[in-house]
C-alpha cells in the first residue's frame, strides 16, 4: 500500500525558514518523480514543485522566487522542501504527491498524495 | 505560465442530477488534463487523467471530455458521496503545471 507522510509542519515567524519532510512506503520511490502541492486556508491548490526520481530535475512555480528547494534521500525514500524566508502567504497545507512517471513529463498526473502538513506563517 | 479556469465556481444540485464543470486553458494543453476531486479536510483525489481516463476505483458515472483548451467533467447522476471541490490540473509539457480556481458541488 502506497503511504506518504508529511511532517515538519508548524508556526515560524515572516522570514524565518522550514523544512517539510515526506516519507514514503510501499512503492520504489527512486522510480517515480514527486511534488508538492499546498493549499491556503480556504483557497485551492496551487503546485509548488517537483523533482525527478534521481533527483537530477528540479522544477519550481515562478511565484516562489527562488525560496524554496525541493529534494530527495532515495536511500531513505523521503522527500523534502526546504522553505526558507518565508511569508504570511506562504501560509498553506504542504500536500506531497507521487508523480505517475520517473520523470515529470507531459501527461503526468498524481496518483498518491499524502495527508498534508500545516504551516504557519505568523509573528 | 498555462492558466486554468473553472467554470462555475459552485454549484447547488440534488442528487440524481447531472452535473457538468467546465475547464479553459489559456493555450492549447493537447489532452493533458487531469481531474481533482477533494473533500474537506482530505487530500485531493485523482478522479480523471488526460481529459478521459478514468482512474482505476473511480465510479463510472464521473467522466471526463475535451481536448485542445476546453475541457469537461460531467457527473452523470450525482451520488450524496460527490458533494465536494472539483479541480482540474493541466500537465503540458514540463513543470510548472497548474490548478483550475475550483468548482465547489454542494447539495441543493
Amino acid at each position: 500500500e502506497v503511504q506518504l507522510l508529511e511532517s515538519g509542519g508548524g508556526l515560524v515567524q515572516p522570514g524565518g525558514s522550514l523544512r517539510l519532510s515526506c516519507a514514503a512506503s510501499g512503492f520504489t520511490f527512486s522510480s517515480y518523480a514527486m511534488s508538492w502541492v499546498r493549499q491556503a486556508p480556504g483557497k485551492g491548490l496551487e503546485w509548488v514543485s517537483a523533482i525527478s526520481g534521481s533527483g537530477r530535475n528540479t522544477y519550481y512555480a515562478d511565484s516562489l522566487k527562488g525560496r524554496f528547494t525541493i529534494s530527495r534521500d532515495n536511500s531513505k525514500n523521503t522527500l523534502y522542501l526546504q522553505m526558507n524566508s518565508l511569508r504570511a502567504e506562504d501560509t498553506a497545507v504542504y500536500y506531497c504527491a507521487k508523480d505517475l512517471n520517473l520523470i515529470a513529463v507531459a501527461g503526468d498526473y498524481f496518483d498518491y498524495w499524502g495527508q498534508g502538513t500545516l504551516v504557519t506563517v505568523s509573528s | 505560465d498555462i492558466q486554468m479556469t473553472q467554470s462555475p465556481s459552485s454549484l447547488s444540485a440534488s442528487v440524481g442530477d447531472r452535473v457538468t464543470i467546465t475547464c479553459r486553458a489559456t493555450q492549447s494543453i493537447n489532452s493533458f488534463l487531469n481531474w481533482y476531486q477533494q473533500k474537506p479536510g482530505k487530500a485531493p483525489k485523482l478522479l480523471i487523467y488526460t481529459a478521459s481516463s478514468l482512474q482505476s476505483g473511480v465510479p463510472s458515472r464521473f467522466s471526463g471530455s475535451g481536448s485542445g483548451t476546453d475541457f469537461t467533467l460531467t457527473i452523470s447522476s450525482l451520488q450524496p458521496e460527490d458533494f465536494a471541490t472539483y479541480y482540474c490540473q493541466q500537465t503540458y509539457s514540463t513543470p510548472p503545471w497548474t490548478f483550475g480556481q475550483g468548482t465547489k458541488v454542494e447539495i441543493k
